[in-house]
């Protein structure tokens, strides 16, 4: 069964680097997600992400974040000057984007660990 | 504004039934979905409602009504593995999910 795919699965930073954090999305699959979760909490929706544009983000995704597909599978996301509450669970997650309920159902990826030390 | 609300915990015991309760006042709303998470683990797909009504698929039915913002998710048959957290997430139609806290269930044997 195909599957969506993370790496790295934990990293761990300093306070002020840049990380990038790579998923590869199933293939037939159109939309890309990030989300994170800081421990204990729930899940926060990001950014989606369509035809090399965004297509949605929340108010979380400010100017230290930013997404991109470099190629025709990666899709990352990139945080700039890392803070300590930047420490979470970030899940990448794809859909086919056909909107008929269960097609448009979403496929998360493993998760990368962040810490910020 | 967005709210989600879910119970924070449930227990029952292994061969029960369990439900948990979502209720949601989202700006949009193009259904409504459920996923387990194990703890360390990515969600993963139960079900969904777009309509009003009941979706049953195995041991696990998910309910919508639209008009109370309100859905719920039924667990039939408890299973020790059933033990994780129960996510609600609200479909805005723009590709856009927002996530409820998240509801522990603890099965017990």
């Amino acid at each position: 069964e195909p599957e969506v795919t993370q790496t790295p699965s934990h990293q761990v930073t300093q306070m002020g680097q840049e990380v990038i954090l790579r998923c590869v999305p199933i293939s037939n699959h159109l939309y890309f997600y990030w989300y994170r979760q800081i421990l204990g909490q729930k899940v926060e929706f990001l950014v989606s992400f369509y035809n090399n544009e965004i297509s949605e983000k929340s108010e979380i995704f400010d100017d230290q974040f930013s997404v991109e597909r470099p190629d025709g599978s990666n899709f990352t996301l990139k945080i700039r000057s890392t803070k300590l509450e930047d420490s979470a669970m970030y899940f990448c997650a794809s859909s086919t984007g056909i909107w008929r309920g269960y097609q448009e159902t979403q496929y998360f990826g493993p998760g990368t660990r962040l810490l910020v030390l | 504004g967005q709210n989600i609300d879910q119970p924070t915990e449930m227990t029952a015991t292994e061969g029960a039934i369990v439900q948990i309760n979502c209720t949601y006042q989202t700006s949009g709303f193009n259904g409504l979905f459920w996923y387990q998470q194990h703890a360390g683990e990515a969600p993963t797909f139960l079900s969904y409602n777009v309509l009003d009504g009941l979706e049953e698929k195995g041991r696990f039915s998910s309910f919508l009504s639209r008009s109370k913002g309100y859905s719920y998710l039924l667990l039939k048959e408890l299973q020790m593995k059933d033990s994780a957290s129960y996510l609600c997430a609200v479909y805005s139609g723009t590709y856009k999910y927002i996530f409820g806290t998240g509801t522990r269930l603890k099965v017990l044997a």
